[in-house]
């Protein structure tokens, strides 16, 4: 069974840039969470999807963070424009209904 | 709101000596709570999970961990060190069943294994 899928798995860019990062979760997997890691801290939940509704984005800063889950499968986070503070690892996990959670290798962002 | 501390960022064991990582938790609701370890540039792998039922949980590679609710605790444990334990482990809360809804992450302990 393939795991989640994330690209890219680096990026860098500078401060006001945008950038996207991609997940596509486990096959069948009807929750898929984006959270964001910051280094030496545990990983952050920004938003949460049930199919392609959003459960749970209360700790998204939707000033510059948004995403969409369109077809229920795949999804893309986007930041624009991107701070310093932004660098981070951006985890994907998807889950079955009431089951634990299967993390993706994260992209790691750098904003210079 | 649920709350996770994880005792010590950094924790050096030697190999074949008996690893111990602490947890603690808060919850309004009856938790549930996860073990999950991070290797270098990877994502985070499941290890083990308490719903309910049995308070002594076991896990892969050989972790185990007990939920205590009169301590507020979730401990994990193993009872012999091998140099590839050494990762990242992060305890963590949630208060739906399977961790349906998004997890509550302690800031991980780093788990060094001396030779």
């Amino acid at each position: 069974e393939a795991g989640v899928a994330q690209s890219p798995r680096y990026k860098i860019i500078e401060k006001r840039q945008s950038v996207a990062f991609w997940c596509n979760p486990i096959s069948g997997h009807a929750t898929l969470y984006w959270y964001q890691q910051i280094l030496g801290q545990g990983p952050k939940l920004l938003i949460q999807f049930q199919n392609n509704g959003v459960v749970d984005d209360s700790q998204l800063p939707k000033d510059r963070f948004s995403a969409e889950r369109l077809k229920g499968v795949d999804s893309t986070l986007k930041i624009q424009p991107a701070k310093l503070e932004d660098s981070a690892v951006y985890l994907c996990a998807s889950s079955l209904a009431g089951q634990a959670q299967y993390f993706g290798p994260g992209t790691r962002l750098l904003v210079l | 709101a649920q709350s996770v501390t994880q005792l010590g960022s950094h924790v050096s064991v030697s190999e074949g000596a008996l690893v111990l990582l602490r947890c603690n938790y808060s919850s309004s609701v009856p938790p549930y709570l996860f073990w999950y370890v991070q290797y270098p540039n990877q994502g985070l792998q499941l290890l083990l999970k308490y719903t309910t039922g049995a308070t002594l949980v076991k896990g892969i590679n050989g972790f185990e961990a007990e939920f205590k609710k009169s301590e507020t605790s979730f401990h994990l444990t193993k009872p012999s060190a091998h140099m590839s334990d050494a990762a990242e482990y992060f305890c963590a809360v949630s208060d739906s069943g399977g961790g349906a809804d998004g997890l509550t992450f302690g800031k991980g302990t780093h788990l060094i294994i001396q030779p």
